[in-house]
């Protein structure tokens, strides 16, 4: 078992519709982490959010919105994504020491298809 | 971009064989990572070494950085069956405004252990 907790595990949607995935941690962690997954390829960041705010964006569509509502939840929305959206998205989290680098710790991903 | 770039992309021992995975990058870095994935799950972090630091144990692995040639390897002594899954070395630069670290994920290598 993870301790980061991602929901749902699996969600299929079409590419009018809008939905959420949900990214939940209780480690105490102030940095969270969205990472996009393509089958047999690395993951490759995001997002990135600091103690609750956004900061890295690493040049992604608005149909990704993230939010940061408190230091335990991370959630993306969705809306009119592409079939090339399909992916696992995976959820990190990380201890925020100065000048110090963390490990992180992922959730088990979200595999999303869009129709 | 991808910066590391790890080799062999596969690789198929027997059990009880040690498996060595190497990983090569292409700008200076402050740490580098290696993570596990099984799979449908996760990643599972394993070792982090610092770049003024030359080899780190953990259990049964071993990883070592050159960083004058800009390398890594992971080497996992005795496999098991347990440890087939994919590895990812990451490259780590801290985010300076904020918090948390940016990983950049090798292309990975996909290690397969037989009884």
């Amino acid at each position: 078992d993870t301790e980061v907790t991602q929901t749902p595990k699996h969600l299929v949607m079409g590419m009018t519709n809008k939905k959420s995935l949900k990214c939940e941690q209780h480690m105490g962690h102030r940095a969270m982490y969205w990472y996009k997954q393509k089958a047999k390829k690395p993951p490759e960041l995001m997002f990135v959010y600091s103690y609750e705010k956004l900061s890295i964006n690493e040049s992604v569509p608005s149909r990704f919105s993230p939010e940061c509502p408190n230091s335990s939840l991370l959630n993306l929305h969705l809306h009119a994504l592409q079939p090339e959206d399909s992916a696992l998205y995976l959820c990190a989290s990380s201890q925020v020491m100065e000048g110090s680098n963390q490990p992180q710790h992922f959730g088990d991903g979200t595999r999303l298809s869009i129709l | 971009s991808q910066q590391g770039e790890e080799d062999p992309q596969a690789l198929s021992i027997q059990e009880g064989e040690n498996a060595t995975m190497n990983c090569s990058y292409k700008t200076s870095i402050n740490n580098l990572q290696w993570y596990r994935q099984n799979s449908g799950r996760g990643l599972v972090h394993l070792i982090l070494i610092r770049s003024n630091e030359r080899e780190k144990h953990s259990g049964r692995l071993r990883v070592t950085l050159d960083t004058s040639k800009k390398s890594s390897s992971l080497l996992i002594t005795a496999s098991r069956a347990a440890d087939t899954a994919s590895y990812f070395c990451a490259t780590d630069d801290l985010i300076l405004t904020g918090g948390g670290n940016k990983l950049t994920f090798g292309t990975g290598t996909q290690l397969k252990v037989e009884l």
